[in-house]
């Protein structure tokens, strides 16, 4: 599978608190993209890392990417309530000619208030 | 908000019925994608165009057609629905190749239950 893989696949943690969540995948890729699905509604698109990258900033989001270890973390610091959600990795393969991206199974976090 | 209005946002039929999932969009996106979301596997891209009449398989096709005569409606059709088809359909634009980077537009899904 080419599919980016999410770890912990559940993450439970206190407001005021980070929470990480890891990516690994199997192939080269181009760039590696975070996304986010509240309960019941569709992705949004939080950031996007290129493979030349080793760490971007978006807000109270970080996501580091090591090309030598094909993993990715994202990192959100003092998480809120309203950060409850399924967060997914998304990989672009590198050399892929239908060009599409592959989406992990996600990490579902719930901070608690 | 994107402007991406899927419809019917929830249905329930029958073993055997066709159905029609439609996908409008107001962007002008050259790209449209229908995955399926299910527990455990994630998203799977079922169909993909990138441009009126153009379209092909993504990689869970079988049992599901698509057909796009303008810019604006994607259609996914499944022909004659069976149980394994229930789940949530999310149709996605972009105005370029995914693996390119920019930013993919995901609508609110359609929920699907094949009884």
């Amino acid at each position: 599978s080419q599919q980016g893989e999410e770890d912990p696949q559940a993450l439970s943690i206190q407001e005021g608190e980070n929470a990480t969540m890891n990516c690994s995948y199997k192939t080269s890729i181009n760039n590696l993209q975070w996304y986010r699905q509240n309960s019941g509604r569709g992705l949004v698109h939080l950031i996007l890392i290129r493979s030349n990258e080793r760490e971007k900033h978006s807000g109270r989001l970080r996501v580091t990417l090591d090309t030598s270890k094909k993993s990715s973390s994202l990192l959100i610091t003092a998480s809120r309530a309203a950060d409850t959600a399924s967060y997914f990795c998304a990989t672009a393969t590198r050399g892929s000619t239908l060009g599409r991206l592959y989406f992990g199974r996600g990490t579902q976090l719930t901070v608690w208030p | 908000d994107a402007g991406i209005t899927q419809s019917p946002r929830h249905k329930v039929t029958e073993t055997g019925t066709p159905v029609t999932l439609r996908c409008h969009q107001t962007e002008n996106h050259r790209y449209m994608y229908w995955y399926r979301q299910d527990p455990g596997h994630g998203l799977r891209l079922i169909h993909y165009s990138y441009g009126v009449k153009d379209t092909d398989k993504g990689e869970v096709s079988d049992g599901y057609s698509v057909s796009r005569s303008k810019t604006e409606d994607f259609l996914l059709t499944l022909e004659s629905a069976t149980s394994s088809q229930t789940s949530v359909y999310f149709c996605a634009i972009s105005g370029s190749r995914q693996a390119s980077g920019n930013t993919i537009y995901f609508g609110e899904g359609s929920w699907l239950t094949v009884v």
